[in-house]
């Protein structure tokens, strides 16, 4: 399979521990996003990277959430002293940005994170 | 007010009806894609569309740039096209991540 995987695909945790995703985009692909999506909402934007920068962080993400792409391939995503709030999906997806030509981004399959 | 609008938010039909869904977006953009996210959470991307339509089987898309529209068609539509659908534009701002605005979906169910 050379889509784009996410472990774990499922998450229970207790209120205030700490919790890695982690997401494997493309091989050949250069931007990385993560999006988070609530059930009965659309996805929303976290963080991307090119390359392994993280070139924006979205208002959304508290300094609770971390993110990490440390050789430019797989990245983490990382939230520490879970709330009851974080309970969501976590959506990976990888483009390749070329130029100036517009890109497709492929999504993961998502990692669903209950916090109780 | 949501940057993307889609209607209707659910939709029921029967197979083999033909099926409209739509998107209307606020922010001056440079691309606009309709996704197909299945139960369980998997999204898959259906089309990119800048200008026009675009066809893929029994699915077509249009936009009109003008009146910051798009719409998804599925004729014949079939049980396995159950799945919700979600417009998402790419802003024409500068070239930053937070450039994708996403509609709240279309949940379609298509019964047999």
């Amino acid at each position: 399979d050379t889509g784009v995987s996410q472990n774990p695909r499922h998450k229970i945790t207790k209120r205030g521990q700490n919790v890695t995703f982690r997401c494997d985009p493309i091989s050949e692909h250069n931007r990385l996003y993560w999006y988070r999506q609530t059930l009965g909402q659309g996805p929303e934007f976290l963080t991307y990277f090119q390359n392994e920068a993280q070139l924006e962080k979205s208002r959304l993400l508290s300094d609770r959430f971390s993110a990490e792409r440390p050789k430019g391939s797989f990245s983490t995503l990382e939230i520490q002293r879970t709330e009851q709030g974080d309970s969501a999906m976590y959506l990976c997806a990888s483009s390749l940005r070329s130029g100036g030509i517009q890109e497709t981004q492929y999504f993961g399959p998502g990692t669903r994170l209950l916090v109780l | 007010k949501n940057e993307v609008e889609q209607s209707p938010q659910n939709l029921t039909a029967q197979e083999g009806e033909f099926i409209t869904i739509n998107c209307s977006y606020s922010v001056g953009i440079s691309a606009l894609h309709w996704l197909q996210q299945h139960p369980g959470g998997g999204i898959v991307s259906l089309f990119m569309l800048s200008s026009g339509k675009k066809k893929h089987g029994r699915l077509i898309a249009t936009i009109n740039i003008q009146e910051k529209h798009s719409s998804l068609h599925i004729t014949a539509s079939h049980p396995r096209d159950s799945a919700v659908y979600i417009c998402a534009v790419r802003s024409r701002e500068a070239d930053t991540g937070n450039q994708f605005y996403f509609g709240t979906g279309t949940s379609l169910t298509v019964i047999p």
